[in-house]
């Protein structure tokens, strides 16, 4: 089945050490998202490709960064993880259809010690 | 920010009994949706309603869109225990690719 899938389903690392999240899609969809989502809070939206161009949020420290080397997978980078970036991070993906739905991965749920 | 507010961001009722939560936003969309997420997991879509509907329909679900009032309400009738969930309205831009997620409903229903 075409879906959305988020690897590793749980990450520990941590505080400073580098960190990639890994996110890939069967359904062939232009647009790739990634959301912050803390305990108790609504996903917060940290960046999204359309095709290859790269749309940060301007509220998006810089520590995270995202790479999309083709149209199946997304990365994100988190560079120096602090304790505060402790948080689920959902992957979603849309098709080029400006009405479309979102489709998300289960996410991964990151530990910082 | 467009963000949508849900209320109430609580909600616990009984198996049978209806549901209803609602949304608003603040800037005009071209799309709002409604997602359902289960503890640790990732958000399902439930319902997509155009800024040129009024009300739609699907199952259970009743979605309604204000636009007048930048408002939308989500009726689950007939609730079950496996509707216990926390539920998001989400507002698509003009663009559509910049969907901005309200804080959320926590539902619980109790059997």
């Amino acid at each position: 089945d075409a879906m959305v899938i988020q690897n590793p389903r749980y990450q520990v690392t941590q505080f400073g050490k580098p960190v990639t999240l890994s996110c890939s899609q069967t359904l062939n969809h232009n647009v790739m998202y990634w959301y912050q989502q803390k305990s108790s809070q609504a996903p917060k939206l940290l960046f999204h490709y359309y095709d290859k161009d790269f749309n940060n949020e301007a509220d998006t420290p810089d520590n995270f960064q995202s790479r999309r080397p083709n149209t199946s997978f997304c990365f994100l980078d988190i560079r120096s993880p602090g304790l505060g970036d402790a948080a689920m991070y959902l992957c979603a993906t849309s098709g080029r259809d400006r009405a479309e739905k979102l489709f998300f991965g289960s996410g991964t749920q990151l530990s910082v010690l | 920010s467009q963000q949508g507010e849900e209320d109430p961001q609580a909600l616990s009722i009984q198996e049978g009994e209806n549901a209803t939560m609602n949304c608003s936003y603040k800037t005009s969309i071209n799309n709002l949706q409604w997602y359902r997420q289960n503890s640790g997991r990732g958000l399902v879509h439930l319902i997509l309603i155009r800024s040129n509907e009024r009300e739609k329909h699907s199952g259970r679900l009743r979605v309604t869109l204000d636009t007048s009032k930048k408002s939308s309400s989500l009726l689950i009738t007939a609730s079950r225990a496996a509707d216990t969930a926390s539920y998001f309205c989400a507002t698509g831009d003009n663009y559509g690719q910049n969907f901005v997620f309200g804080p959320g409903t926590r539902l619980s229903v109790l059997p």
